[in-house]
């Protein structure tokens, strides 16, 4: 059965430090999604991917945080610098362009220290 | 804005007992789609139930089943039968019809007890 990989499934930085985390969409899906999970609440929306365009960065930190997705596959999303209250877990989906449902990755726990 | 409200933080159940796990929303769209999402412990979220507004039959599956109520805009999951495999996180999602963003609840934690 098709997954969204995600890597690397943990991550421990030091404050400061530029880390990324590195998503593969299911294949052929055209949407992808980056959320971040803090402990203890919901996924929020960090950004949205249709093809390689971003359709949705609204709450993405953009003096810190940017995401790419070149080719409209897979995507990269990186930190720098990494701050204390960055620690979280990064959850990456997917789902069809026109899909109801959206498939998610293992994510990645960052500890920003 | 939409948001989704979980108020139940968490719910602990016997095996082969019924949890019911309640979410409210609030939006002013008429078409929209609400789901649960279940985060077993270091595992991915994995749909349960999805709930098109447009419909009026409560969606089933299996063990799980919504009971949707559009005009007081709650959406609760009842899980039947329950098993030690149900632990996890549950989260309530909703999502309109022309835009890809899910919205999430806080979560309710459902510890199922032998």
């Amino acid at each position: 059965e098709a997954e969204v990989a995600q890597s690397p499934r943990y991550k421990i930085t030091e404050k400061s430090q530029a880390v990324a985390f590195w998503c593969d969409p299911i294949s052929g899906h055209a949407t992808l999604y980056w959320y971040r999970q803090i402990l203890g609440q919901g996924p929020e929306l960090l950004v949205q991917f249709q093809d390689e365009s971003v359709v949705d960065d609204s709450q993405l930190p953009k003096d810190r945080f940017s995401a790419e997705r070149l080719k409209g596959v897979d995507s990269t999303l990186k930190i720098q610098p990494a701050e204390l209250g960055d620690s979280a877990m990064y959850l990456c989906a997917s789902s069809l362009a026109q899909g109801i449902e959206a498939f998610f990755g293992q994510g990645t726990r960052l500890t920003v220290v | 804005a939409q948001t989704v409200t979980q108020s139940q933080p968490e719910m602990s159940v016997q095996e082969a007992e019924t949890v019911t796990l309640s979410c409210t929303y609030d939006t002013s769209e008429n078409n929209y789609y609400l789901f649960w999402y279940k985060q077993p412990p270091s595992r991915q979220m994995i749909l349960v139930i999805r709930q098109e507004a447009y419909k009026q039959q409560n969606a089933t599956e299996n063990r799980f089943s919504v009971n949707f109520q559009k005009a007081a805009k709650s959406f609760s999951l009842k899980i039947s039968d329950s098993q030690l495999g149900d632990t996890a996180m549950y989260f309530c999602a909703f999502r309109t019809d022309s835009w890809g963003k899910l919205q999430f609840g806080a979560g309710t934690q459902v510890v199922v007890t032998p």
